[in-house]
């Protein structure tokens, strides 16, 4: 089944404490990217990559961390989270412009 | 600055009843329009894409139009389900080295009733 995999799907942290927020897609795309969504605001693009090794910052960039190593795989990174990271963040692949989002990592950051 | 805006921010109906969501943008160059819904607490999944030189697209009860003079987009839901209610999100990506630069809307909250 092609989909978009996010773990965690829940966490709760203290500031400070580095996390990672995998995202892995099996449908081969080449593009993908973050995405935080919070009340009011809708979805903000965080980082996005066109490809293996090519990232980009996208509107809300501050405090994150991404790497693409591999084609498959796109983590998320919060070196030192504060509580103005409590949020929910998607993960999405795309190839020929639709984008398939995970199911969510909601994560509070105490 | 690329905006776009939707409205109404939210819309309650009943049942069976027809609506329709409007998606105003200021993306340019611009390549493509796009609508999704979101069910709460899940991830948005794709309704329509449509490009410049495209009107009108439908899927199923979902009927999308684009004007591309006026940037102006609907998403029209014919006969309206429970299953329906989810917030619609517009997102408009530009052209060209920004293809994937996307404008996401804050969406529409739509709530059916029986």
């Amino acid at each position: 089944e092609a989909q978009v995999t996010q773990n965690p799907r829940y966490l709760i942290t203290v500031t400070g404490k580095k996390l990672t927020v995998t995202c892995s897609q099996n449908m081969n795309h080449e593009y993908m990217s973050w995405y935080r969504q919070d009340p009011g605001l809708g979805l903000r693009q965080i980082y996005y990559s066109m490809n293996v090794e090519v990232t980009d910052k996208g509107d809300v960039p501050e405090g994150y961390k991404v790497s693409r190593k591999e084609k498959r795989n796109f983590p998320l990174i919060l070196e030192s989270p504060s509580p103005n990271q409590t949020s929910l963040y998607f993960c999405a692949s795309s190839r020929g412009g639709e984008l398939f989002f995970g199911e969510g990592s909601r994560l509070t950051v105490l | 600055k690329n905006q776009v805006e939707q409205s109404p921010q939210s819309l309650i109906i009943l049942e069976g009843k027809n609506c329709t969501l409007q998606c105003n943008y200021t993306v340019s160059p611009f390549s493509n329009l796009r609508w999704y819904k979101q069910d709460t607490g899940r991830g948005p999944v794709s309704l329509t894409i449509m490009t410049f030189s495209e009107n009108t697209k439908s899927n199923g009860r979902y009927t999308a139009t684009l004007d591309a003079d006026t940037k102006q987009s609907s998403l029209h839901i014919t006969a309206s389900q429970l299953s329906d209610s989810a917030s619609y999100i517009c997102v408009v990506s530009g052209s060209g080295g920004s293809n994937y630069k996307l404008t996401f809307g804050k969406g529409t909250l739509l709530t059916v009733n029986p």
